[in-house]
């Protein structure tokens, strides 16, 4: 079964230090890998997706994610935190099995102190 | 471009009771997710739309829950009779191609409707 972890509950970081938030995947196949995040209130929004080609994908809002096949991990990471960046961040991979929805963690929360 | 709408924001019943969301996905999208996102956990598909016709509703409590999309574009989705554990917030989303070839598309998301269930 294609699944999605992401090991950490909650990640704090201080503003201006760079931060990593981790996602695991397990799928068949090739996969499609999926970045979101979600403020209060709000719906999720999408930051950056891999599908194929370069390891290291760049997004909206400063992110990144780097692509690792061999330990099957797509950390989302940026170079300097803002305090605005404080919000609940979600990996998803594609199931590419069924109608190619998406699978999701559980979530992150990331808390970015002054 | 106007992004995925949602009504109620917010809808608190008490069991057994019924309720109904409304989703207008993003013009032209062709395909429309429901999700059941619990407090604490990531979302949950429900069911998944492509036009007017489902592809997927494996994880729908069909006993309680119905969703129809009409006309390829609005949707419904309606619980009932409702249970404690149905409170989730509910999220509408959409993308733009067909589930053949649109295994990379992102899907974009509606604000979502929080239920409480009392």
């Amino acid at each position: 079964a294609q699944s999605v972890a992401q090991p950490e509950d909650q990640v704090n970081v201080a503003e201006g230090n760079p931060l990593t938030v981790k996602c695991t995947y397990s799928v068949s196949g090739n996969p499609y890998l999926f970045w979101y995040v979600q403020y209060p209130n709000r719906g999720l929004q999408f930051l950056l997706k891999y599908i194929t080609g370069d390891n290291l994908v760049k997004g909206s809002y400063g992110f990144e994610a780097e692509f690792n096949k061999s330990q099957t991990s797509f950390h989302l990471k940026k170079p300097s935190a803002l305090v605005s960046d404080s919000a609940l961040y979600f990996c998803a991979v594609r199931d590419t099995h069924g109608y190619n929805k998406l699978i999701f963690g559980a979530g992150t929360r990331l808390a970015v102190h002054p | 471009e106007a992004g995925v709408a949602q009504s109620p924001r917010y809808k608190i019943i008490e069991k057994r009771q019924s309720v109904a969301f409304w989703c207008n996905p993003i013009s032209g999208h062709a395909t429309l997710y429901w999700y059941q996102q619990i407090l604490g956990q990531g979302p949950k598909l429900l069911i998944q739309f492509q036009n007017n016709g489902v592809v997927d509703d494996s994880q729908l409590p069909k006993d309680r829950f119905s969703a129809e999309r009409l006309k390829g574009v609005d949707s419904t989705l309606k619980i009932q009779p409702a249970k404690l554990e149905d409170s989730a917030v509910y999220l509408c989303a959409s993308s733009v191609t067909g589930t053949s070839g649109g295994a990379g598309d992102e899907q974009f998301f509606g604000p979502g409707t929080r239920l409480t269930v009392l």
